[in-house]
C-alpha cells in the first residue's frame, strides 16, 4: 500500500518568514496530493491540492510543488501569519475509491 | 452549506461501555469515511462506504468496532466493549465519488475510555 513521510514534524518560523514542509509518497500511481491544515479542536480542512498532471499550484500565499520522478511534493507559505500556526497534513491518492493516505503532520508556529 | 455534523464532540465512559458515534454527511456526497487520529498513529482510515455500502473495512481494528450506514443522510460508529485503548479523536468525512475529490471532515468526537 501507500506510504507517505512527511517531515518537519514541527516547524517553528517568525511571522513574515516562509514555511516548507515537505513530503513523500511511495506509491508510483498516486495521482492526487490534497493538503489539510487542522486547528486546535477542528477537524482537517483542505487548503490546497494538485493533482499529477501539474508540477505546481498556487493560491495567494500558499503554493504546492510536485515532483513525480522523485516521488515528493511541497507545501509552501509564504508571508506566515499567526493564524497560520495549526497542524499540516500532506497525503496521497490513487483514485479509484479513494484511500487517502496521510502524513504524519506537521506543527506549525508561527511566532509573533 | 452545513458541514459534516458529528455528535457527540465529546465521550467519557467506562470501559467495558457500549459507544455509539454518530454521523451526518454533506448533503449530496456519496462517500463517506471513518477515522481515528491519535499522536501515536496519526490519522487512520477505518471504514468506507460508497453509496452506503461499506467497501474497505481493512482499518477497523479488530470485532468490537462496527459501522453502519442505513441512509444517505447518517452513519454510525459502534464500539462494543471499550476499552483504554479505544481513545482517540474518531472523525467522520463525505465526498462525492469522482476521481480525486477532497474530502471533508467534521470536527470529531474525543473519546476517552477511563
Amino acid at each position: 500500500g501507500e506510504n507517505v513521510e512527511q517531515h518537519p514534524s514541527t516547524l517553528s518560523v517568525q511571522e513574515g518568514d516562509s514555511a516548507v514542509i515537505k513530503c513523500t509518497y511511495s506509491d508510483s500511481a498516486s495521482n492526487y496530493f490534497p493538503w489539510y491544515k487542522q486547528e486546535l479542536g477542528k477537524g482537517p480542512q483542505l487548503i490546497i491540492d494538485i493533482r499529477s498532471n501539474v508540477g505546481e499550484k498556487k493560491d495567494q500565499r500558499i503554493a504546492v510543488t510536485l515532483n513525480k520522478t522523485a516521488k515528493h511534493f511541497s507545501l509552501h507559505i509564504t508571508e506566515t501569519q499567526p493564524e497560520d500556526s495549526a497542524v499540516y497534513f500532506c497525503a496521497a491518492s490513487s483514485g479509484g475509491y479513494q484511500k487517502v493516505t496521510f502524513g504524519i503532520g506537521t506543527k506549525l508556529q508561527v511566532i509573533p | 452549506d452545513a458541514g459534516v455534523i458529528q455528535s457527540p464532540r465529546h465521550e467519557v465512559t467506562e470501559m467495558g461501555q457500549e459507544v455509539t458515534l454518530r454521523c451526518k454527511p454533506i448533503s449530496g456526497h456519496n462517500s463517506l469515511f471513518w477515522y481515528r487520529q491519535t499522536m501515536m498513529r496519526g490519522l487512520e482510515l477505518l471504514i468506507y462506504f460508497n453509496n452506503n455500502v461499506p467497501i474497505d473495512d481493512s482499518g477497523m481494528p479488530e470485532d468490537r468496532f462496527s459501522a453502519k450506514m442505513p441512509n444517505a443522510s447518517f452513519s454510525t460508529l459502534k464500539i462494543q466493549p471499550s476499552e483504554p485503548r479505544d481513545s482517540a479523536v474518531y472523525f467522520c468525512a463525505s465526498s462525492f465519488e469522482d476521481s480525486n475529490q477532497p474530502q471533508h471532515f467534521g470536527d470529531g468526537t474525543r473519546l476517552s475510555i477511563l
